[in-house]
């Protein structure tokens, strides 16, 4: 019964490279979110995913940010040519999302990205 | 945008002592979460509130939905070691695209030196 598996769970990246973070939903979950946590900060929420459609990216920064939920695979979130302000951890969540209202979301566990 | 003020930022608990912590919002939700978030993990989900007057238990851990929809409160009881952590309170409004959470910035658990 795994949970939500994020990878890699730690990410060095120099200046002007791409971040791919990676993130499994749990077995059932069709919904993925995707959130940012600066040290000493709560969760900020970035993006919201069904397979293949964006249902909500009003957290995302339009430029360079990007995330897909392909109908097969991962979802991916993409950061292109990183900045030093882009280090924080990286969180997805998943839910079943059901009708009834009831909408629990179970986090992974992050992935810690650092732009040196 | 919606803002959730959590409280305290930090508390140092003895070993059985009860803790209690709240969030207030200045709007509504109609859902309530609390997590517990351990170094280097993502958090957990201790207890989710549906209801506007809703009180949940869960072990040692009580949450109550305020009957405004603007707060919330999360109580543990006979405190123990391991309770240590941030414990993150998280609203939202479920319902067509929206679904994501809102959350306080922490309520950071220490044991008393």
């Amino acid at each position: 019964n795994a949970g939500v598996m994020q990878n890699p769970r730690h990410l060095v990246r120099r200046r002007g490279q791409e971040a791919r973070l990676r993130c499994s939903p749990m077995k059932g979950h069709s919904h993925v979110y995707w959130y940012r946590q600066l040290p000493e900060e709560g969760l900020k929420f970035m993006v919201y995913l069904q397979k293949e459609n964006i249902i909500d990216e009003s957290g995302m920064p339009k430029e360079r940010f990007s995330a897909e939920f392909p109908k097969e695979g991962p979802s991916i979130l993409r950061i292109q040519q990183v900045v030093r302000g882009d280090s924080a951890a990286y969180f997805c969540a998943s839910s079943p999302r059901k009708n009834t209202g009831v909408n629990e979301q179970y986090f992974g566990p992050g992935t810690r990205l650092t732009v040196t | 945008g919606q803002q959730l003020n959590q409280s305290p930022q930090s508390m140092f608990i003895q070993e059985g002592e009860d803790v209690s912590m709240n969030c207030t919002s200045s709007s509504i939700f109609n859902t309530w979460l609390w997590y517990k978030q351990d170094p280097g993990e993502g958090p957990v989900l201790l207890i989710a509130l549906y209801k506007a007057g809703e009180l949940t238990s869960n072990g040692r851990l009580t949450a109550q939905f305020g009957i405004t929809r603007k707060d919330s409160f999360l109580n543990i009881s006979a405190s123990i070691p391991s309770d240590v952590g941030i414990y993150f309170c998280a609203g939202m409004n479920y319902g067509g695209s929206q679904g994501n959470l809102i959350f306080g910035k922490g309520t950071k658990l220490s044991v008393k030196p």
